[in-house]
């Protein structure tokens, strides 16, 4: 089954911990992109990267790091966290090229405290 | 920069009734790609309908249809018998083209269908 998977789905940490929420996907795309999810604002992007050992900055990257070492996996770093990191993040992957939609995983619903 | 403005927060519908989803953007682009998102409950992001914007032909996806103006940079969903499981936050996204498959969201509309 063609997925993009996410994990943890839930973590709930404390300030300046490091942590990493992992994405892979097995539809061998080219394109993905980590973006949070806040009441109000929508969608946003963090990192994006157009195949391996590429990446650029997205809207709000502040505060993440993500590497593409491998096409299947986007991993995002949080090196130290903050409160203002608590949201809910989605990977997304897609073929590169024009009217290519991006295909989402299920979400991870990170807690800073 | 790209802007996509949903300025309709939450709406609601009764049920097998039709409702109408704004969405404007806002692009010196003359060729991009539109596309609506629909996130139920369960926070999953399913692609609900897409249009480019060289193609004068609305897109149409079962009971959901778009009403593409593309003067006056506009892109909205039409949801026709509107069904419970229709209850979710719907996103408007907008993609330039050869950027990348870069997107821009807007902050979403928070549909309830009433039974």
């Amino acid at each position: 089954e063609a997925q993009v998977t996410q994990n943890p789905r839930y973590l709930i940490t404390v300030t300046g911990k490091k942590l990493t929420v992992t994405c892979s996907q097995n539809m061998n795309h080219e394109y993905m992109s980590w973006y949070r999810q806040d009441p109000g604002l929508g969608l946003r992007q963090i990192y994006y990267s157009m195949n391996v050992e590429v990446t650029d900055k997205g809207d709000v990257p502040e505060g993440y790091k993500v590497s593409r070492k491998e096409k299947r996996n986007f991993p995002l770093i949080l090196e130290s966290p903050s409160p203002n990191q608590t949201s809910l993040y989605f990977c997304a992957s897609s073929r590169t090229g024009t009217n290519q939609p991006q295909h989402f995983g299920d979400g991870t619903r990170l807690s800073i405290l | 920069a790209q802007t996509v403005t949903q300025s309709q927060p939450e709406m609601s519908v009764q049920e097998a009734e039709t409702v109408t989803l704004s969405c404007t953007y806002d692009t010196s682009e003359s060729n991009y790609y539109l596309f609506w998102y629909k996130q139920p409950p369960s926070r999953q992001m399913i692609l609900v309908i897409r249009q480019e914007a060289y193609k004068q032909q609305n897109a149409t996806e079962n009971r959901f249809s778009v009403n593409f103006q593309k003067a006056a940079k506009s892109f909205s969903l039409k949801i026709s018998d509107s069904q419970l499981g229709d209850t979710a936050m719907y996103f408007c996204a907008f993609m330039r083209e050869n950027t990348g498959n870069q997107f821009y969201f807007g902050t979403g509309t928070s549909l309830t269908v009433i039974p």
